[in-house]
């Protein structure tokens, strides 16, 4: 199956600093990723899609200011959470889309900020 | 927007017997069903999916229906084990899937020995 991958597994920053998580489809190409976020005991929200070579799309109340995205290529997206601030903390996870429509998820990434 | 519901949010079952969770959405233009287990601290992972042009799909011990028309679709466990133990979330999507997905709230199975 597809395998995606996502780094850092889990991350811990100060309060005002910048975070970047790259998300990597490593066996397969994806011009479609998108970046959930997961608060503990809660479901998935979809923060944004991230398409190749163009600007990402936003749901409706994510900062898109805040929450800067880059798919540079046909396997990496990143997303980096600018001026972090405890209540962005969060389990954020990636997916990449397949064709046919199936969404592969990375393993999450967890970021704590102090 | 798409909004999706699930229910139940606990189910505790007894191991061997069958487990069904039920989940609606709001968009008629949704057409892509996935469902997902996740266990604690890990990423989803898609167990079965369904598209709007099929009532029904099975896979071993996993089904899930889906009824257009009331726009709710389902997942069925039979012979549930142990290992069955996780949260299963239902999500749409419209565009065949290549939209992004609406996840339900997620229901957290439990399956007593």
């Amino acid at each position: 199956g597809a395998v995606v991958s996502q780094h850092p597994s889990w991350v811990i920053c100060k309060s005002g600093t910048s975070v970047k998580i790259e998300c990597r489809s490593l066996d397969f190409q994806a011009t479609t990723m998108f970046w959930y976020r997961q608060f503990p005991k809660q479901s998935l929200m979809l923060m944004a899609t991230s398409n190749e070579g163009s600007k990402a799309t936003y749901e409706q109340g994510v900062e898109k200011d805040k929450f800067l995205i880059n798919h540079a290529s046909l396997t990496l997206s990143t997303l980096t959470v600018t001026s972090a601030h405890p209540e962005d903390s969060s389990f954020y996870i990636c997916s990449a889309r397949v064709s046919g429509g199936q969404q592969f998820f990375g393993p999450g990434t967890r970021l704590t900020v102090l | 927007g798409e909004n999706v519901e699930q229910h139940p949010s606990t189910l505790s079952v007894q191991e061997g017997d069958s487990a069904v969770i039920k989940c609606t959405y709001s968009d008629s233009a949704s057409n892509y069903f996935p469902w997902y287990k996740q266990e604690l601290g890990k990423r989803p992972q898609l167990i079965i999916d369904i598209r709007s042009n099929v009532g029904e799909k099975k896979d071993q011990r996993i089904a899930v229906t889906l009824n257009k028309t009331a726009k709710h679709f389902s997942l069925h466990i039979t012979e549930t084990q142990p290992e069955d133990s996780a949260v299963y979330f239902c999500a749409a999507s419209g565009g065949g899937g290549a939209d992004g997905l609406t996840f339900g709230k997620g229901t957290h199975l439990i399956i007593q020995p």
